[in-house]
């Protein structure tokens, strides 16, 4: 069936670093771009960064640009994001989701990865 | 940049409808989608562009966008229903997405 997993949260010290990853199954991961988005513990959704499916078009929130990078391989169906310079308020389910619509609406969402900054 | 405004909540008796706002500025020249989140689970896309509906949500589930509101409307509400529901779009400008605060949809 289609699938996102995440994996690669956990606890980390302020300025440390930690790499998410989001591995796919049973869709055409090639044709979809992909976007980690996170939700702070009782909060709302917040959008944090995009890849296109080519993996050309990258995009983050200001608040975490120059400290996360977002990278695909599309061999391997996963899309990663590396995290550096991890603040509290990085703290959030981090989950990835994708789609192919044109008006980048997001069909496919894995169940989550948590991290914790403290 | 967009900021999409969305009640706390919304509370509605079963059988009833309900409808949900998301307001910005001139987002009816915006595509809008929407999202249910239950306790504990991922979202769940359930309108796309204004107002279509992936395959397997119920037509119960619609949506609207005209001028300064997107509205998601669920008819004859169903204790199942109870969830956060989310607002989205892409400001292509920016190339972000934004989303809104989101709403508590209580099944009274």
């Amino acid at each position: 069936q289609v699938q996102l997993v995440e994996s690669g949260g956990t606890l980390v010290k302020p300025g440390g670093s930690l790499r998410l990853s989001c591995a796919a199954s049973g869709f055409s991961f090639s044709d979809n771009y992909m976007s980690w988005i996170r939700q702070a513990p009782g909060k709302g959704l917040e959008w944090v960064s995009f890849i296109g499916a080519d993996g050309i078009s990258i995009y983050y929130r200001d608040s975490v640009k120059g400290r996360f990078a977002i990278s695909r391989d599309n061999a391997k169906n996963s899309v990663y994001l590396q995290m550096k310079g991890l603040r509290a308020e990085d703290t959030a389910v981090y989950y990835c989701a994708g789609g192919k619509r044109l008006r980048k609406a997001f069909d496919i969402w894995g169940q989550g990865t948590m991290v914790t900054v403290s | 940049s967009y900021v999409l405004t969305q009640p706390p909540s919304v509370s509605v008796a079963p059988g009833q409808t309900a409808r949900i706002p998301c307001e910005e500025h001139n987002i009816g020249i915006k595509s809008v989608h929407w999202y249910q989140q239950k306790p504990g689970q991922a979202p769940v896309l359930v309108v796309y562009d204004d107002d279509d509906r992936p395959s397997g949500i119920p037509e119960r589930f619609s949506g609207s966008n005209s001028g300064n509101t997107a509205t998601l409307t669920i008819s004859r509400v169903e204790a199942g229903d109870e969830a956060d529901f989310y607002c989205q779009l892409w400001d292509v400008g920016s190339d972000h997405w934004v989303f809104g605060g989101g709403t508590k949809l209580t099944v009274l």
